[in-house]
């Protein structure tokens, strides 16, 4: 079963640190690339980040580019978010997505963890 | 990187149709054929719906159609059932490997 199991939420202090994970299961974890899409309380989606298959670029949106790093782990199927000076308006459900059924290259996130909350508040 | 406009509701009676626009600019859904829509009830993970602006994953209804012209895209539903009231969101590649989602559309069936 092809899945991915989000972890590592919870409450935060302004300026404070967070390392959220992701773990792959019943798919080439090391064959695609995979995102971070967070979703704020009330909000729409937010696309946040991107990591090429073998790790070799990352891309981010603007609202956290400087503060949040991803990474990858080929050989334990998992995708990493570290988010540092994090701030109120980062607080929401943070998602990791991958296109692995329809394959297509630049879209269609078929796959989709179940979210885990970040709260950033004092 | 500026959020794609969708209009904030839309609705239909059963059996109907509705249409939901999500316009960006040429930098995203009018420069690329990679334009998707999601599908979100309360409490679950998004569900891919529409990819590549007009193909369907197996397993989503033929009701559930994508088409895109210049900087607009839009996702038609025929046939409205109960179960096709959610949240809707677009989403638009935006070159250099970013992407663009937009501000969501919430489709009531009356």
């Amino acid at each position: 079963q092809v899945q991915l199991v989000e972890s590592g939420g919870g409450v935060v202090q302004p300026g404070g640190s967070l390392r959220l994970s992701c773990a792959a299961s019943g798919f080439t974890f090391s064959s695609y690339g995979i995102h971070w899409v967070r979703q704020a309380p009330g909000k729409g989606l937010e696309w946040v980040a991107f990591i090429r298959h073998d790790g070799s670029n990352k891309y981010y949106a603007d609202s956290v580019k400087g503060r949040f790093t991803i990474s990858r782990d080929n050989s334990k199927n998992t995708l990493y978010l570290q988010m540092n000076s994090l701030k109120a308006e980062d607080t929401a459900v943070y998602y990791c997505a991958t296109s692995v059924v329809v394959a297509a290259p630049f879209d269609g996130f078929d796959i989709w963890g179940q979210g885990t909350m970040v709260t950033v508040s004092s | 990187q500026s959020a794609l406009t969708q209009p904030p509701s839309a609705s239909g009676s059963p059996g109907q149709s509705v249409t939901i626009s999500c316009t960006g600019t040429s930098s995203d859904v009018g420069g690329y054929n990679y334009v998707s829509w999601y599908q979100l009830h309360p409490g679950k993970a998004p569900k891919l719906m529409i990819y590549e602006v007009t193909k369907r994953p197996s397993g989503v209804p033929d009701r559930f159609s994508g088409s895109k012209s210049g900087n607009t895209a839009s996702l038609t539903v025929s046939g409205l059932q109960a179960e096709d009231e959610a949240d809707y969101y677009c989403s638009s590649y935006a070159g250099g490997d970013n992407w663009v989602f937009g501000g969501g559309t919430k489709l009531t069936v009356l």
